[in-house]
């Protein structure tokens, strides 16, 4: 399977503690987006990287959040002091640029629950 | 600021007829226009896109309608199976592709 990995699949930590997730996009996207999900809601954008760079970031993430992209290949989140209200899905989805639009490609996601 | 929003949260249709989801978006600068399935425990899985110098796109049993005067976008599937069965999100975006908005969902369940 060549699609988007996101590891772990399932994270519970306790509030204050810092956690970090992984994803590997489709090898040959250059483009790799973290999204957040919580119950009820769509997807709603946090992080773009296109290679390594971080081009665009919501204002949804907060100093404690921040990503990394490092030779543009994988990506990590890291989300430090955890709080209760950062309990949610965390998606990443990559694509590609061969055409001037294609639409992202997403992984299975990391449920973080914060206790 | 919620610029793509999906009305209706649930729609139940039985097997064999059409399935009509429906989505309005604010932002006249989106440039691209998507539908997205997602079941249980998995991501969500690109459906169908359309761009915005159309108004319709068909792919199999599913067609995608937009009417930029409105500012409204619908997805048709026609026939309606079981496995169709899912929470089906819209989505926009711009030309660079860079931050795409999405609504907030509309679970459809078939009924066999």
């Amino acid at each position: 399977d060549t699609g988007v990995s996101q590891n772990p699949r399932h994270k519970i930590t306790k509030r204050g503690q810092n956690v970090t997730f992984r994803c590997d996009p489709i090898s040959e996207h250059n483009r790799l987006y973290w999204y957040r999900q919580t119950l009820g809601q769509g997807p709603e954008f946090l992080t773009y990287f296109q290679n390594e760079a971080q081009l665009e970031k919501s204002r949804l993430l907060s100093d404690r959040f921040s990503a990394e992209r490092p030779k543009g290949s994988f990506s990590t989140l890291e989300i430090q002091r955890t709080e209760q209200g950062d309990s949610a899905m965390y998606l990443c989805a990559s694509s590609g640029t061969a055409r001037q639009f294609s639409p992202l490609h997403f992984g299975n996601g990391t449920r973080l629950t914060v206790t | 600021d919620q610029q793509v929003k999906q009305n209706s949260p649930s729609l139940s249709v039985q097997e064999g007829r059409i399935s009509i989801l429906n989505c309005d978006y604010t932002n006249s600068m989106f440039d691209y226009f998507l539908w997205y399935k997602k079941y249980p425990a998995e991501g969500p899985t690109f459906l169908i896109s359309i761009s915005s110098i159309k108004d319709k796109n068909e792919d199999g049993r599913f067609t995608v309608f937009l009417n930029k005067s409105a500012k409204h976008l619908s997805l048709h599937i026609v026939p309606s199976q079981p496995g169709d069965s899912a929470v089906y999100f819209c989505a926009a975006s711009g030309v660079n592709n860079n931050d795409m908005r999405f609504g907030a969902g509309t679970r459809l369940t078939v009924k066999p």
